[in-house]
């Protein structure tokens, strides 16, 4: 069955550093999210991408992230200058279909665990 | 109550028993959907309920909706040690905004 990967599983760096998240969704799909989860906390929306640009970003999505989809296969979270509190899981999901979130069922990645030290 | 609250925070049951979870929310929704998280891994989507839905079943799972008390359940029937997880539900707004929120989750433990 096909799945959602991410890479790396686990990401140590120090504050300050740029920070590459890597994500290859399914195939077939069209629309795209990162999400984040603080340990013990709310697992939180960041951004939904869709046709090569951004569709819908959250409050914490600021000038310090960024995404892109470099080569049709991969999406990634670039987070430019790392701070202690952006040390959390962070899960790609992708989904079917061409109307965001809620209408099709979306497909999680096992995540990558950010640390800053 | 915050948006897409879940109650109640931890849950444990023996094996073969019903369990509960419920979500409640403050502002009208386009959907809700019900996520399982097993520990340390991604969430797993389990269903969708839109606002003019009342009821929807999968295998051991049953999802109702009743939007006058904005409130949803889920129940999982006949539990198993592996529905061991946590919980979540997902609102989406209604008003053209598709951004999820997402409750902080029942902790369900069924005891073998």
């Amino acid at each position: 069955e096909p799945e959602v990967t991410q890479t790396p599983s686990h990401q140590v760096t120090q504050m300050g550093q740029e920070v590459i998240l890597r994500c290859v969704p399914i195939s077939n799909h069209l629309y795209f999210y990162w999400y984040r989860q603080i340990l013990g906390q709310k697992v939180e929306f960041l951004v939904s991408f869709y046709n090569n640009e951004i569709s819908e970003k959250s409050e914490i999505f600021d000038d310090q992230f960024s995404v892109e989809r470099p080569d049709g296969s991969n999406f990634t979270l670039k987070i430019r200058s790392t701070k202690l509190e952006d040390s959390a899981m962070y899960f790609c999901a992708s989904q079917t279909g061409t109307t965001p979130f809620g209408t099709d069922t979306q497909y999680f990645g096992p995540g990558t665990r950010l640390t800053v030290l | 109550s915050q948006q897409g609250e879940e109650d109640p925070q931890a849950l444990s049951i023996q094996e073969g028993e019903n369990a509960t979870m419920n979500c409640s929310y403050k502002t009208s929704i386009n959907n809700l959907q019900w996520y399982r998280q097993n520990s340390g891994r991604g969430l797993v989507h389990l269903i969708l309920i839109r606002s003019n839905e009342r009821e929807k079943h999968s295998g051991r799972l049953r999802v109702t909706l009743d939007t006058s008390k904005k409130s949803s359940s889920l129940l999982i029937t006949a539990s198993r040690a592996a529905d061991t997880a946590s919980y979540f539900c997902a609102t989406v707004l209604s008003g053209g905004s598709y951004i999820p929120t997402f409750g902080r989750g029942t902790s369900l433990i069924v005891h073998p």
